[in-house]
């Protein structure tokens, strides 16, 4: 079975400062992992994925996540915060062959100015 | 290029009555998968569908039942509406295995 969990359900942090939203997963068979992320009242729109690849990946509006197998992570980090960061972000975990997407909780990002 | 539109995006109901949920992937897409999303909680799958048939699911009960049609739209119906059943319930699409899913805005169902 798959499994995510995501540190921390609510992260602050300054306007300019560094992001970082931790994951973590359990998965038996090689993951693909991914960010999503979901603004109020509207659906998931995809931040970045890894399947194999390059461990660390880059995604849209600045985000990357590195993939450490041995740490069973895969954080999503942001050098420098802009307030239309403020968001609710979902890592999730599935793999080759079986497309269904197991999701964290979630983590709400707030940028204070 | 239209991306996954759900409807309608608001329904209310009550308990005990049934409703249908409809979806249209993206343009080229041919698979295409159900969320519940309780609030406050990530999204929970529900079924998965490829070549009309249903291919995966999750652990939702059998009052949890789809279709999809020749030019993969899918409906999402759930029967006998339980309070519980109140939630955002999120339709992707995605074409292949290991391809990223792209959600729609989901329509928000409560019951009363």
């Amino acid at each position: 079975a798959q499994s995510v969990t995501q540190l921390g359900s609510h992260v602050s942090v300054s306007e300019g400062a560094l992001v970082l939203l931790r994951c973590n997963y359990s998965s038996s068979v090689p993951p693909y992992l991914f960010w999503y992320v979901q603004y109020p009242n509207q659906g998931l729109q995809l931040l970045l994925k890894y399947t194999s690849a390059a461990t660390l990946v880059k995604g849209i509006n600045g985000f990357e996540a590195e993939f450490k197998k041995s740490e069973t992570s895969f954080h999503l980090t942001k050098p420098s915060a802009h307030m239309s960061d403020a968001a609710e972000y979902f890592c999730a975990v599935s793999h080759q062959g079986a497309q269904k997407l197991v999701f964290g909780q979630g983590t709400r990002l707030t940028i204070n100015p | 290029d239209a991306g996954v539109t759900q409807s309608p995006t608001h329904l209310i109901k009550t308990r005990g009555q049934q409703v249908t949920l409809r979806c249209s992937p993206k343009s080229g897409h041919d698979t295409v998968s159900w969320y519940q999303q309780a609030l406050g909680q990530g999204p929970q799958f529900i079924f998965q569908y490829y070549e009309e048939e249903e291919r995966q699911r999750g652990n939702f009960p059998d009052r949890f039942s789809g279709h999809q049609f020749p030019n993969y739209s899918s409906e999402l119906n759930v029967n006998a509406l339980l309070l519980g059943d109140s939630a955002l319930y999120l339709c992707a699409s995605s074409l292949g295995q290991g391809q990223p899913q792209h959600f729609g805005d989901g329509t928000r169902l409560s019951i009363l």
